[in-house]
């Protein structure tokens, strides 16, 4: 599985733009690439998935060049309520070993 | 969407007991069901993979035999914590794979804070 670095933190305030890139050197060709969502005792959420170029849906969109060793969450207009911890991910099916490995993932805080 | 119900949100428990958490795939099944466990303020770390209709794969460093996995059916998995310890003190999480939620399609329950006194 490949490895994923990111930002240990971020602050931003609230109705600006955040921005969080993950690096994924290693990624390999079947892989994709996938955002979770986690806030204090609960479990993660998912956010968004791609493998390349750019998608969108209703809270995100996600970043990807055309190399695909890195990947940049774009989060519109954050809230107080973004204040959360976001993973990267990056792996695929592989027979019926399919696991997630979370890394260190993002603690952005939102401030008023 | 898929749900994953984990039961129940937190427990406390005496040193030496055991306890059960059930998690459990609602509206679609789940051959596969992993178990992550989460100290404060650090990430998920993979304890387990859970089969249906067999043994469970744990992670090095786990041990089977106090962490006790059962997948006996297509929509539950249970992690039994087994003569706990303090230091069992931890958030589990489990998840499961249903792929209407993408490709990668991974649901996670809400997790279960055990607390060992």
């Amino acid at each position: 599985l490949a490895k994923t670095t990111q930002p240990i933190s971020m602050d931003s305030y609230e109705g600006q733009e955040v921005n969080i890139t993950c690096s994924h050197n290693n990624i390999a060709t079947n892989d994709y690439i996938t955002w979770y969502q986690q806030f204090p005792s609960q479990g993660p959420r998912f956010i968004i998935q791609g493998y390349k170029t750019k998608v969108t849906n209703e809270v995100a969109s996600l970043f990807i060049p055309a190399d695909r060793k890195s990947s940049t969450l774009s989060l519109p207009r954050v809230s107080l309520s973004d204040t959360a911890v976001y993973y990267c991910l990056v792996g695929s099916s592989s027979g019926s070993a399919r696991q997630l490995t979370f890394g260190s993932g993002t603690q952005l805080t939102v401030l008023p | 969407g898929a749900v994953v119900s984990q039961h129940p949100s937190r427990v406390i428990c005496k040193s030496g007991t055991s306890v059960k958490i059930e998690c459990r795939s609602l509206d679609f099944q789940a051959t596969t069901m992993f178990w992550y466990r989460q100290f404060p303020k650090q990430s998920l770390m993979l304890m387990a993979t859970s089969n249906e209709g067999s043994k469970a794969t744990y992670e090095q460093g786990v041990e089977k035999d106090k962490f006790l996995i059962n997948h006996a059916s297509l929509t539950l998995s249970t992690l039994t914590v087994t003569s706990a310890h303090p230091e069992d003190s931890s958030f589990y999480i489990c998840s499961a794979m249903e792929f209407t939620v993408a490709n990668y399609g991974y649901t996670f329950g809400s997790g279960t804070r055990l607390t060992v006194v």
